[in-house]
């Protein structure tokens, strides 16, 4: 029973390409997040949506695109891909702020990028 | 700039000695205090949170202590084993709203 999960695990691309990235959690969360971690394992938080609206954009390039078709899912599209996108993609979720009062994050298994 | 300093980078302990990590917090709004802790190829998993009304928690060989007034907050690892080898981030958020602010992040290994 994963909570979150991201597919795929591992993808292994050429520059200028375009891929996606997908996320879904099974916790009824009606808010979801995109995270990049550098290889110095600092997490950046890119996006977030809430009951499918987008109310976090952070200065991501916008070759980056979430889009978010339901409340159980928050994929990630990139073009034109660069040698500097190479990195671990996480997806989180947590309880809508109006839901509760816990700010636990759950964070899927991850999406580990390489631009060659 | 930086809202949630984490130090040490990296930590080397021996089985069976304490580790602690310490953070600081820039922003006086922070009411939540969460540690996430990952291991190789997996996700950051909550280990224990704190509330600034609350001065110590503790959960097993983990314990968090916080100071409100010095906006500074210590995990400490007891009796540390080499399955404690991971990343530990520690964290903070407002109630409320929509975003954790992380620190950079602690790497510890435990040596057998």
């Amino acid at each position: 029973d994963t909570a979150v999960s991201q597919t795929p695990k591992y993808l292994v691309t050429q520059m200028g390409n375009d891929k996606s990235i997908k996320c879904e959690q099974n916790l009824g969360h009606d808010t979801m997040y995109w995270y990049k971690q550098d290889s110095k394992k600092f997490l950046k938080i890119m996006f977030s949506y809430n009951n499918k609206e987008l109310i976090i954009n952070e200065t991501v390039p916008n070759r980056f695109s979430p889009k978010s078709p339901d409340k159980a899912h928050l994929n990630l599209h990139i073009n034109s891909l660069e040698l500097g996108d190479s990195a671990v993609y996480f997806c989180a979720s947590k309880v809508s702020p109006e839901r509760g009062d816990t700010d636990t994050q759950y964070f899927g298994p991850g999406t580990r990028l390489t631009v060659l | 700039q930086q809202q949630v300093k984490q130090s040490p980078q990296s930590l080397i302990v021996q089985k069976g000695g304490i580790s602690i990590i310490n953070c600081a917090y820039e922003n006086t709004a922070f009411d939540y205090f969460p540690w996430y802790q990952q291991f190789p190829g997996k996700g950051p998993a909550l280990l224990i949170a704190i509330r600034p009304d609350v001065s110590e928690k503790k959960e097993g060989r983990f314990t968090i202590s916080f100071n409100k007034s010095a906006k500074q907050s210590s995990l400490h690892i007891m009796d540390s084993q080499p399955g404690d080898s991971a990343t530990y981030f520690c964290a903070a958020s407002i109630t409320g709203g929509f975003k954790t602010i992380f620190g950079a992040g602690t790497r510890l290994f435990v040596k057998a």
